[in-house]
């Protein structure tokens, strides 16, 4: 069964602070590695997609590191702002499928 | 152009009741998928089509739950006699050709409540 988990479970950081999540993933058959941001009253919105080791993109003031072969991926957001306050989701699929499985994710709270 | 749309928004049954749920995927999107959260749990995976055919249903966690997809378009997930547990929020998505490298693109689900 493939776990895919997040840590924290939850963050409050203060406006201008740069932060950062983790995500773990099992490495054997790896195939893709997802980040979405969920905002309350929203539907999930999809930031990255990452494949390759060593991967690494950018979204503005967010970006994304992959590491399949100790299977874990970080989300960086530099210089937080109150709209960044969201669930992010990551979510991986061992199969050229799209049979998804989410980690539980970690809630972002950041206060002006 | 329109999104993911689902219906209704909200849903509250009496438990025993069946419920139908509707998704309408982004137009020209191959795969659609249905997934759950419950209270305090991540996004759990229901079932996935492509076109009209579904090849993985592994995830719909009993027979209450069953879903059809007609047209290679608008998708509907039935739970017969529903129980308590059945409470979460439905989150349907869709993918242009449902291959793992494309993002999904999710609707804003629908929120059931069983009393």
């Amino acid at each position: 069964i493939l776990n895919v988990e997040q840590s924290p479970q939850s963050l409050h950081v203060q406006e201008g602070d740069s932060t950062n999540f983790t995500c773990s993933f099992p490495s054997s058959n790896f195939y893709a590695l997802h980040w979405y941001r969920w905002e309350t009253a929203k539907s999930p919105e999809a930031l990255f997609v990452m494949t390759l080791n060593g991967d690494e993109k950018k979204k503005g003031r967010i970006s994304a590191t992959l590491n399949t072969k100790e299977g874990y991926s970080y989300l960086y957001i530099k210089g937080s702002q109150p709209e960044d306050s969201a669930t992010y989701l990551c979510a991986s699929s061992n199969t050229g499928f799209q049979k998804l499985v989410f980690g539980t994710g970690t809630r972002l709270l950041v206060s002006p | 152009g329109a999104g993911v749309s689902q219906s209704p928004s909200n849903k509250v049954t009496e438990k025993g009741k069946d419920v139908e749920l509707r998704c309408d995927p982004i137009s020209g999107h191959t795969a659609l998928y249905w997934y759950r959260q419950s209270l305090g749990q991540g996004l759990e995976f229901l079932i996935y089509f492509q076109g009209n055919s579904a090849p993985d249903k592994s995830g719909l966690p009993s027979d209450r739950f069953s879903a059809e997809r007609t047209g290679g378009s608008v998708s509907t997930l039935t739970i017969q006699r529903t129980q308590q547990e059945d409470s979460a929020v439905y989150l349907c998505a869709s993918s242009p050709t449902g291959t793992a490298v494309q993002p999904q693109h999710f609707g804003d689900g629908t929120r059931l409540s069983i009393l």
